[in-house]
Protein backbone atom coordinates (compact mmCIF):
# COMPACT_ATOMS: atom_id res chain seq x y z
CA UNK A 1 0.00 0.00 0.00
CA UNK A 2 1.40 3.53 -0.95
CA UNK A 3 1.77 6.34 1.68
CA UNK A 4 -0.05 9.04 -0.48
CA UNK A 5 -3.10 7.69 -3.11
CA UNK A 6 -4.42 9.77 -5.49
CA UNK A 7 -6.31 9.37 -8.41
CA UNK A 8 -4.19 9.94 -11.53
CA UNK A 9 -7.38 11.45 -13.66
CA UNK A 10 -7.38 13.19 -15.91
CA UNK A 11 -10.06 15.23 -14.10
CA UNK A 12 -12.06 17.90 -16.63
CA UNK A 13 -14.11 20.41 -15.79
CA UNK A 14 -15.45 23.41 -17.60
CA UNK A 15 -14.29 26.70 -16.77
CA UNK A 16 -16.01 28.01 -14.09
CA UNK A 17 -17.14 25.01 -12.48
CA UNK A 18 -15.60 23.75 -8.87
CA UNK A 19 -12.70 21.06 -9.16
CA UNK A 20 -12.34 18.72 -6.65
CA UNK A 21 -8.89 16.76 -5.97
CA UNK A 22 -8.88 13.71 -3.42
CA UNK A 23 -6.13 12.45 -1.53
CA UNK A 24 -5.72 9.41 1.12
CA UNK A 25 -2.96 8.46 3.08
CA UNK A 26 -1.90 5.32 5.32
CA UNK A 27 -0.11 6.93 8.27
CA UNK A 28 -2.39 7.78 11.02
CA UNK A 29 0.54 9.86 12.55
CA UNK A 30 1.11 11.93 9.74
CA UNK A 31 1.22 15.46 11.22
CA UNK A 32 1.14 18.16 7.98
CA UNK A 33 -0.11 18.01 4.91
CA UNK A 34 0.39 19.68 1.30
CA UNK A 35 -1.14 20.12 -2.19
CA UNK A 36 1.56 20.80 -4.61
CA UNK A 37 0.59 22.39 -8.06
CA UNK A 38 3.09 20.84 -11.01
CA UNK A 39 2.55 22.27 -15.12
CA UNK A 40 3.97 20.28 -17.63
CA UNK A 41 7.62 20.49 -17.99
CA UNK A 42 8.21 22.63 -14.69
CA UNK A 43 8.97 21.93 -11.25
CA UNK A 44 6.67 21.28 -8.01
CA UNK A 45 5.22 24.45 -6.23
CA UNK A 46 3.81 24.47 -2.90
CA UNK A 47 -0.30 25.88 -3.51
CA UNK A 48 -1.72 25.07 0.20
CA UNK A 49 -0.66 23.34 3.49
CA UNK A 50 -3.42 22.41 6.17
CA UNK A 51 -2.23 21.03 10.02
CA UNK A 52 -5.49 20.79 11.77
CA UNK A 53 -9.13 18.92 10.67
CA UNK A 54 -11.60 21.42 8.80
CA UNK A 55 -10.74 23.65 5.72
CA UNK A 56 -8.60 26.21 5.08
CA UNK A 57 -9.09 28.31 2.74
CA UNK A 58 -6.98 30.91 -0.14
CA UNK A 59 -8.35 32.80 -2.43
CA UNK A 60 -9.90 30.41 -4.77
CA UNK A 61 -8.20 27.37 -2.96
CA UNK A 62 -9.94 25.25 0.15
CA UNK A 63 -7.84 22.51 1.59
CA UNK A 64 -9.78 20.43 3.64
CA UNK A 65 -8.41 17.60 6.18
CA UNK A 66 -10.09 14.81 8.09
CA UNK A 67 -7.78 12.62 9.84
CA UNK A 68 -9.96 10.70 11.04
CA UNK A 69 -10.91 9.29 7.85
CA UNK A 70 -7.48 9.83 6.85
CA UNK A 71 -8.26 12.23 3.47
CA UNK A 72 -6.99 15.81 2.57
CA UNK A 73 -9.03 17.41 -0.67
CA UNK A 74 -7.89 20.69 -3.00
CA UNK A 75 -11.20 22.36 -4.12
CA UNK A 76 -10.39 25.21 -6.81
CA UNK A 77 -13.25 27.75 -7.52
CA UNK A 78 -14.05 29.35 -10.19
CA UNK A 79 -11.75 27.08 -12.21
CA UNK A 80 -9.42 28.58 -15.16
CA UNK A 81 -7.51 27.32 -17.82
CA UNK A 82 -4.35 28.16 -16.40
CA UNK A 83 -5.43 25.56 -13.14
CA UNK A 84 -4.68 22.82 -15.48
CA UNK A 85 -2.12 21.13 -14.37
CA UNK A 86 -1.01 17.81 -12.04
CA UNK A 87 -1.70 18.17 -8.23
CA UNK A 88 0.40 16.82 -6.24
CA UNK A 89 -0.73 15.68 -2.52
CA UNK A 90 2.14 15.66 -0.17
CA UNK A 91 2.65 15.06 3.45
CA UNK A 92 5.08 15.00 6.33
CA UNK A 93 4.64 11.97 8.67
CA UNK A 94 7.61 13.60 10.77
CA UNK A 95 7.84 17.00 11.53
CA UNK A 96 11.48 16.73 13.27
CA UNK A 97 12.90 15.13 9.89
CA UNK A 98 10.89 16.58 7.58
CA UNK A 99 10.69 13.33 5.72
CA UNK A 100 7.81 13.84 2.98
CA UNK A 101 6.06 11.49 1.00
CA UNK A 102 3.75 12.44 -2.36
CA UNK A 103 1.62 10.75 -3.83
CA UNK A 104 1.22 10.03 -7.85
CA UNK A 105 -0.50 13.26 -8.86
CA UNK A 106 -4.11 13.59 -10.43
CA UNK A 107 -4.26 15.84 -13.27
CA UNK A 108 -6.76 18.26 -14.18
CA UNK A 109 -7.65 19.69 -17.04
CA UNK A 110 -9.86 23.20 -17.06
CA UNK A 111 -11.77 23.57 -20.53
CA UNK A 112 -12.64 26.96 -21.66
CA UNK B 1 13.22 35.15 -4.12
CA UNK B 2 14.25 31.78 -2.84
CA UNK B 3 16.37 29.88 -5.39
CA UNK B 4 17.45 26.43 -6.42
CA UNK B 5 19.49 25.43 -9.03
CA UNK B 6 20.38 22.32 -10.77
CA UNK B 7 23.46 21.78 -12.63
CA UNK B 8 21.83 20.60 -15.77
CA UNK B 9 18.32 20.58 -17.83
CA UNK B 10 18.85 17.30 -19.89
CA UNK B 11 21.78 14.81 -19.46
CA UNK B 12 22.62 11.86 -21.91
CA UNK B 13 24.82 9.18 -20.51
CA UNK B 14 26.02 5.82 -21.05
CA UNK B 15 25.37 2.69 -19.30
CA UNK B 16 28.23 2.10 -16.34
CA UNK B 17 29.43 5.69 -16.53
CA UNK B 18 29.81 7.45 -13.04
CA UNK B 19 27.11 10.57 -13.17
CA UNK B 20 26.88 13.74 -10.98
CA UNK B 21 23.61 15.59 -10.49
CA UNK B 22 24.46 19.05 -8.45
CA UNK B 23 22.38 21.31 -6.68
CA UNK B 24 22.52 24.58 -4.82
CA UNK B 25 20.47 26.72 -3.13
CA UNK B 26 20.99 30.45 -1.93
CA UNK B 27 19.00 30.52 1.00
CA UNK B 28 20.76 28.70 3.71
CA UNK B 29 18.51 25.83 4.43
CA UNK B 30 19.53 23.37 6.22
CA UNK B 31 17.49 20.33 4.67
CA UNK B 32 17.90 19.30 1.17
CA UNK B 33 16.12 16.35 -1.01
CA UNK B 34 17.10 14.50 -4.07
CA UNK B 35 13.61 13.46 -5.20
CA UNK B 36 13.12 11.00 -8.90
CA UNK B 37 9.97 11.55 -10.48
CA UNK B 38 8.45 8.76 -13.01
CA UNK B 39 5.04 8.90 -14.82
CA UNK B 40 2.47 7.14 -12.50
CA UNK B 41 5.22 6.98 -9.36
CA UNK B 42 5.37 10.11 -8.33
CA UNK B 43 7.95 11.95 -6.72
CA UNK B 44 10.08 8.83 -4.67
CA UNK B 45 13.20 10.47 -2.08
CA UNK B 46 16.08 9.03 -3.19
CA UNK B 47 18.31 10.93 -0.04
CA UNK B 48 18.00 13.78 2.30
CA UNK B 49 20.42 15.66 4.25
CA UNK B 50 19.84 18.07 7.65
CA UNK B 51 22.86 19.59 7.78
CA UNK B 52 26.60 19.96 5.91
CA UNK B 53 27.98 16.23 5.65
CA UNK B 54 24.92 14.10 7.09
CA UNK B 55 22.85 12.17 4.99
CA UNK B 56 19.72 9.91 5.58
CA UNK B 57 18.64 7.25 3.07
CA UNK B 58 15.05 7.94 1.78
CA UNK B 59 13.25 5.26 0.19
CA UNK B 60 14.80 4.18 -3.22
CA UNK B 61 18.66 4.60 -2.45
CA UNK B 62 19.80 1.51 -4.51
CA UNK B 63 22.92 2.90 -6.80
CA UNK B 64 23.10 6.10 -5.29
CA UNK B 65 25.40 8.24 -3.07
CA UNK B 66 25.04 12.02 -2.26
CA UNK B 67 27.53 14.34 -0.98
CA UNK B 68 27.06 17.68 0.93
CA UNK B 69 30.59 19.13 1.90
CA UNK B 70 29.09 23.36 1.41
CA UNK B 71 25.74 23.80 3.29
CA UNK B 72 24.29 24.99 -0.61
CA UNK B 73 25.41 22.66 -2.36
CA UNK B 74 23.79 18.77 -2.37
CA UNK B 75 25.03 16.15 -4.86
CA UNK B 76 23.72 13.06 -5.94
CA UNK B 77 25.83 10.57 -7.46
CA UNK B 78 24.64 7.23 -9.49
CA UNK B 79 28.10 5.06 -9.08
CA UNK B 80 27.36 3.23 -12.40
CA UNK B 81 24.37 4.63 -14.23
CA UNK B 82 21.94 2.32 -15.71
CA UNK B 83 18.91 1.94 -17.52
CA UNK B 84 16.71 1.52 -15.24
CA UNK B 85 17.69 5.42 -13.95
CA UNK B 86 16.49 7.23 -16.90
CA UNK B 87 14.12 9.39 -15.04
CA UNK B 88 13.61 12.94 -14.08
CA UNK B 89 15.64 14.03 -10.93
CA UNK B 90 14.45 16.85 -8.35
CA UNK B 91 16.24 18.62 -5.88
CA UNK B 92 14.30 20.47 -2.93
CA UNK B 93 15.40 22.75 -0.17
CA UNK B 94 13.03 22.98 3.08
CA UNK B 95 12.61 25.78 5.19
CA UNK B 96 9.25 25.60 7.64
CA UNK B 97 8.34 22.23 5.88
CA UNK B 98 8.02 24.06 3.02
CA UNK B 99 9.70 22.55 -0.31
CA UNK B 100 11.22 24.76 -2.81
CA UNK B 101 12.29 22.66 -6.12
CA UNK B 102 15.07 23.14 -8.44
CA UNK B 103 14.38 22.74 -11.79
CA UNK B 104 14.98 19.14 -12.69
CA UNK B 105 17.21 17.50 -14.79
CA UNK B 106 16.03 14.93 -17.30
CA UNK B 107 18.60 12.16 -17.12
CA UNK B 108 18.75 9.64 -20.07
CA UNK B 109 20.84 6.67 -19.69
CA UNK B 110 21.28 4.27 -23.11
Amino acid sequence: QKEVEQNSGPLSVPEGAIASLNCTYSDRGSQSFFWYRQYSGKSPELIMSIYSNGDKEDGRFTAQLNKASQYVSLLIRDSQPSDSATYLCAVNLNYNFNKFYFGSGTKLNVKP
Amino acid sequence: DVKVTQSSRYLVKRTGEKVFLECVQDMDHENMFWYRQDPGLGLRLIYFSYDVKMKEKGDIPEGYSVSREKKERFSLILESASTNQTSMYLCASVREETQYFGPGTRLLVL
